[in-house]
């Protein structure tokens, strides 16, 4: 069974570049939740989606920053016009039915570096 | 702020030693958990304890919840190096729909 896969494993971007990172969950999970991480602290929620709906966005800034899971193919964040401070971890989870607390299970990452 | 705070930030033991980490949370919760993060590596999770339990275990790994003080333990007995590792507790907010909420972490160190 593979795991939650993301890429690229490594990003790097100038300042004013767009930045995309794919997240494909592990088979049979339809249900994927964004993360950020900045040295030394823990994981931020960003966004949880399922299969082409957004369901919680609460944790995504409002500009630059969207998300998606369409019916084919991986979920996408994606990060316009990147500025210095967007350069962190960026994790993605996957869970199987989206029951409440479930746990998740987590893929390596992307390291965004924004030049 | 955080809904869980790891305590100690950063831990370092002798091979063989047991390790404790503590999390304290704020708001009542459904379940909490526990993850582990190797340096450079995704989560990988640990364990899961009810609201309506106490005290849980798997392998070398025991976890007690006290939600009267809204505080979880972890143990780690008869530690090995690679157990070497930050560990992050996780809570689900009773009411705050389904996001995973992280705590700040310990950072363990087992030395050889």
């Amino acid at each position: 069974n593979a795991g939650v896969m993301q890429n690229p494993r490594h990003l790097v971007r100038r300042r004013g570049q767009e930045a995309r990172l794919r997240c494909s969950p592990m088979k049979g999970h339809s249900h994927v939740y964004w993360y950020r991480q900045l040295p030394e602290e823990g994981l931020k929620f960003m966004v949880y989606l399922q299969k082409e709906n957004i369901i919680d966005e609460s944790g995504m800034p409002k500009e630059r920053f969207s998300a998606e899971f369409p019916k084919e193919g991986p979920s996408i964040l994606r990060i316009q016009q990147v500025v210095r401070g967007d350069s962190a971890a960026y994790f993605c989870a996957s869970s199987p039915s989206g029951t409440l607390g479930e746990k998740l299970f987590f893929g390596s990452g992307t390291q965004l570096s924004v030049l | 702020s955080q809904q869980g705070e790891e305590d100690p930030q950063a831990l370092s033991i002798q091979e063989g030693e047991n390790a404790t980490m503590n999390c304290s949370y704020k708001t009542s919760i459904n379940n909490l958990q526990w993850y582990r993060q190797n340096s450079g590596r995704g989560l990988v999770h640990l364990i899961l304890i009810r609201s309506n339990e106490r005290e849980k275990h798997s392998g070398r790994l025991r976890v007690t919840l006290d939600t009267s003080k809204k505080s979880s333990s972890l143990l780690i007995t008869a530690s090995r190096a690679a157990d070497t590792a930050s560990y992050f507790c996780a809570t689900v907010p009773t009411g705050g729909g389904n996001k995973l909420t992280f705590g700040t972490g310990t950072q363990l160190k087992v030395e050889l």
